[in-house]
């Protein structure tokens, strides 16, 4: 069965320094997502990507972030100056039309 | 704004029990509704989903939804649970018009022998 990939598994960084964090979509689908959960606290959206721009975003998805799709099978998610709070597990995902979202297994960001 | 409450935080289950998981939403309109599954370390694995027609749906590994507007509510089920089903379970909402999921703060299962 397909899959959506995330690399690295488990990423640590310190505060300021800038990460991305990696994902290869399913290979025929068309739209993208970053979604993300910190300990303990629910799954929040952060920003979806249609046809090589952003169609929705979250309150949380500020200025530090950002999202590429630089090539045809990767899409990033960078942090440009990361703090404390934004250690969570972060999920991509994709989907070939809006209702089918496979997710990854996740990328943990610990900022130190 | 829609919303997904799943009241339970914590639910310990002997195995070979019934399981019964609860979710309610908030949304206007008719929902899209889903459950996924989060074993330890792992990512978000869907179980099943409502769109529309029966409201009765049947998802992998055994586990069925029933959706009741009446009661906004979207409780999994289970008739009889495995050890292998511990894990952290997760209702969600979609609002029809876009494609984000907003999701509940999820409910843990711990099986018992």
């Amino acid at each position: 069965e397909p899959e959506v990939t995330q690399t690295p598994s488990h990423q640590v960084t310190q505060m300021g320094q800038e990460v991305i964090l990696r994902c290869v979509p399913i290979s025929n689908h068309l739209y993208f997502y970053w979604y993300r959960q910190i300990l303990g606290q629910k799954v929040e959206f952060l920003v979806s990507f249609y046809n090589n721009e952003i169609s929705e975003k979250s309150e949380i998805f500020d200025d530090q972030f950002s999202v590429e799709r630089p090539d045809g099978s990767n899409f990033t998610l960078k942090i440009r100056s990361t703090k404390l709070e934004d250690s969570a597990m972060y999920f991509c995902a994709s989907s070939a039309s809006t209702y089918g979202y496979t997710f990854g297994s996740g990328t943990r960001l610990t900022v130190v | 704004a829609q919303s997904v409450t799943q009241p339970d935080i914590h639910i310990t289950v002997s195995e070979g029990a019934s399981l019964e998981l609860r979710c309610n939403y908030s949304y206007g309109a008719t929902p899209y509704l889903f459950w996924y599954v989060q074993s330890p370390g792992q990512g978000l694995q869907l179980l099943l989903k409502y769109f529309s027609g029966d409201t009765l749906v049947q998802g992998i590994k055994g586990f069925e939804a029933e959706f009741k507007r009446s009661q906004s509510s979207f409780n999994l089920r289970k008739p009889s649970v495995h050890w292998s089903d511990a894990a952290e379970y997760f209702c969600a909402v979609m609002n029809s018009g876009y494609s984000t999921l907003t999701f509940g703060k999820g409910t843990m299962l711990l099986v018992s022998p």
